[in-house]
């Protein structure tokens, strides 16, 4: 099966620019997140998605940040204005249902941002 | 608050050294504890899922093991396609993953 699908890789833009990123899961899989990971760090959950319906976004930055699912398949995420402590890599991951506690996380290989 | 701390940070093996690499965590109602592989530029790739205290699981030369506070992922005679930073997470029942912080493992030729 095709994996999770990230773009772009990389994305270097200027602090207070704004920037996008979109993902593409694992086909059937209903829940989708977004995790931050910073260098030397373990990901961080920004948001979660069950089908497009929000269930956690307790630790995305709202002033700054925001996600969307639309049709429960594709997303994107996007960061306006960015500031020098977003750069990290984003990282997209599905699951097959994340309401269920047996249901590991698939990632995608990420998007690594800087901002200058 | 739950938290996940891995140990060491970093460790450097020679080819065919093994060792066990530590996740401990503090968690009430643990629902399942997931051990990835990071290789650099890549996402995290799903290795095991552990569910209950003394529960293991293989997968050619690592071995998972749990306990009541802390899981350990040894590894057996090591190769140095083996390289790469391991992180472990939990699941409580009603939350998210909380990730630990990794360690990087080099296993040198």
């Amino acid at each position: 099966e095709a994996g999770v699908a990230q773009s772009p890789r990389y994305k270097i833009i200027e602090k207070r620019q704004s920037v996008a990123f979109w993902c593409n899961p694992i086909s059937g899989h209903a829940t989708l997140y977004w995790y931050q990971q910073i260098l030397g760090q373990g990901p961080k959950l920004l948001i979660q998605f069950q089908n497009n319906g929000v269930v956690d976004d307790s630790q995305l930055p709202k002033d700054r940040f925001s996600a969307e699912r639309l049709k429960g398949v594709d997303s994107t995420l996007k960061i306006q204005p960015a500031k020098l402590e977003d750069s990290a890599v984003y990282l997209c991951a599905s699951s097959l249902d994340g309401t269920r506690y047996n249901s590991p996380l698939h990632f995608g290989n990420g998007t690594r941002l800087t901002v200058t | 608050e739950d938290q996940v701390t891995q140990s060491p940070e970093a460790l450097r093996l020679q080819e065919g050294e093994s060792s066990s690499l530590n996740c401990s965590y503090t968690v009430s109602g643990l629902r399942g504890l997931f051990w990835y592989r990071q290789d650099p530029g890549k996402g995290p790739e799903f290795l095991f899922t552990l569910y209950s205290a003394g529960e293991e699981k293989e997968k050619e030369r690592l071995k998972a093991t749990l306990t009541k506070k802390e899981s350990f992922l040894h590894i057996t005679a090591p190769k140095p396609e083996d390289s790469a930073t391991y992180l472990c997470a939990v699941h409580r029942k009603g939350q998210n993953f909380v990730f630990g912080p990794g360690t990087r493992l080099s296993v040198l030729p």
